[in-house]
């Protein structure tokens, strides 16, 4: 079964510093990944997904993902960390069946909150 | 256009009580998911309907839980014999059909459920 490991439930940046979120994942065979994004009292909103076309995934708000295979990592990037930034971020993952197609389900991980600070 | 929506926003009941949680999914996608997201946790699947038949309800915790979508649009999470480890937010999310690259999940603001 996939699983998904976020280390570091929060983390804390300064604004216009680099934001790395990292996510780790455990699957059977090449999934499709997904990073989440939830803001206060709000539904989760897609930020990018990987889906195995390029290994860097550009998302909305200037997000950026890597897919590497050998770490078995999809970590979340931003050069820049804005105020609005400020938000829970949640890293999930799909499993493909032998046929390429994924399985409708996302398993995700337990979620990093983000802080910027001015 | 409209996203997913879910209601009630909030629900509080009593220990041992039924509940029912509606999700209207966006419309078009033939694809509708329930997650529970409990605190500092995650969002755990439970179910996911293609159309009107449930794909997969191996998340669902136990036989209390059930769901339905009779017309393969709107969604019914029923939970029977309420216990207050029950209490968690419960979230919906859409998609065009389930699995494949189009499979993006679109997701409601959630139906907050309190146990006493």
């Amino acid at each position: 079964a996939q699983s998904v490991t976020q280390l570091g439930s929060h983390v804390s940046v300064s604004e216009g510093a680099l934001v790395l979120l990292r996510c780790n994942y455990s699957s059977s065979v090449p999934p499709y990944l997904f990073w989440y994004v939830q803001y206060p009292n709000q539904g989760l909103q897609l930020l990018l997904k990987y889906t195995s076309a390029a290994t860097l995934v550009k998302g909305i708000n200037g997000f950026e993902a890597e897919f590497k295979k050998s770490e078995t990592s999809f970590h979340l990037t931003k050069p820049s960390a804005h105020m609005s930034d400020a938000a829970e971020y949640f890293c999930a993952v799909s499993d493909l069946r032998a046929g390429g197609t994924s399985y409708g389900k996302l398993t995700f991980g337990q979620g990093t909150i983000l802080t910027v600070h001015p | 256009g409209a996203g997913v929506s879910q209601t009630p926003s909030n629900k509080v009941t009593e220990k041992g009580k039924y509940v029912e949680l509606r999700c209207d999914p966006i419309s078009g996608h033939t694809a509708l998911y329930w997650y529970r997201q409990s605190l500092g946790q995650g969002p755990e699947f439970l179910i996911y309907f293609q159309g009107t038949g449930a794909a997969d309800d191996s998340g669902l915790p136990n036989d209390r839980f059930f769901a339905v979508r009779p017309e393969g649009s709107v969604s019914t999470l029923k939970i029977q014999r309420t216990e207050r480890g029950d209490s968690a937010v419960y979230l919906c999310a859409s998609s065009l059909r389930a699995g494949g690259l189009m499979n993006e999940q679109f997701f409601g603001p959630g139906t907050r459920l309190t146990v006493l």
